[in-house]
């Protein structure tokens, strides 16, 4: 277990749908790294925020927002899916830059 | 930007026995992290072990090791004593560490290590 938590484990929904997946990260690490893991490419960065302010953005699509809370929880909010957004989607916590990326245990979206 | 190449995307190997994996990358960058990440079925991605580029040192972590050549640009995972547990998808991780540039994990495609009892 390493301590970083990420709801809910399992998301079916439609095309078209809007979704949003929760982070909650280590106790007391302040940067959430948001990654896709998808058949075709492979694991992918998406976003970084780091003690509420966004600090890098990767290959993630207009369609997608995130936001890093008071409480250093985090959300990516995915809207008007499309089949091909189905993917594993983790988040990663560390202290900062210099330590170790966490895991979470993944979100897995379908999108029927 | 970078980049990390995985060129085994699959590989096999007997219980017990010795098994390395490779990994190259291409950076401009003087300073960096290099990781090894696990994936299991359950899809849980684990930390095996990590290096920094400006120790000599290969890092080492039970029956894992690394073979870091940083002229070379090479990054090699030795798994000793290879258990069943072992199985699983591998991926080499490469990360910045200059202010100002992203510290994400920017990840190799993978290899399938596949442990026969």
């Amino acid at each position: 277990d390493s301590g970083v938590t990420q709801t809910p484990k399992h998301l079916i929904t439609a095309t078209g749908q809007r979704v949003t997946l929760r982070c909650s990260p280590r106790s007391g690490d302040l940067s959430v790294y948001w990654y896709q893991q998808s058949l075709d490419q492979g694991l992918q960065f998406l976003i970084q925020y780091y003690n509420g302010e966004e600090r890098a953005k990767g290959n993630i699509l207009e369609r997608f927002s995130a936001q890093q809370f008071p409480d250093l929880h985090s959300e990516l909010n995915l809207s008007s899916l499309e089949l091909g957004d189905s993917a594993l989607y983790f988040c990663a916590s560390s202290v900062d830059y210099k330590t170790e990326q966490y895991f979470g245990p993944g979100t897995r979206l379908t999108v029927t | 930007a970078q980049t990390v190449t995985q060129s085994q995307p699959e590989m096999s190997v007997q219980e017990a026995e010795t098994v390395t994996l490779s990994c190259t990358y291409d950076t401009s960058e003087s300073d960096y992290y290099l990781f090894w990440y696990k994936q299991p079925p359950s899809r849980q991605m684990i930390l095996v072990i990590r290096q920094e580029a400006y120790k000599q040192q290969n890092a080492t972590e039970n029956r894992f090791s690394v073979n870091f050549q940083k002229a070379a640009k090479s990054f090699s995972l030795k798994i000793s004593d290879s258990q069943l547990g072992d199985a699983a998808m591998y991926f080499c991780a490469y990360r910045s560490v200059y202010s100002g540039s992203a510290r994400q994990l920017t990840f190799g495609s993978g290899t399938q290590l596949t442990v026969l009892p």
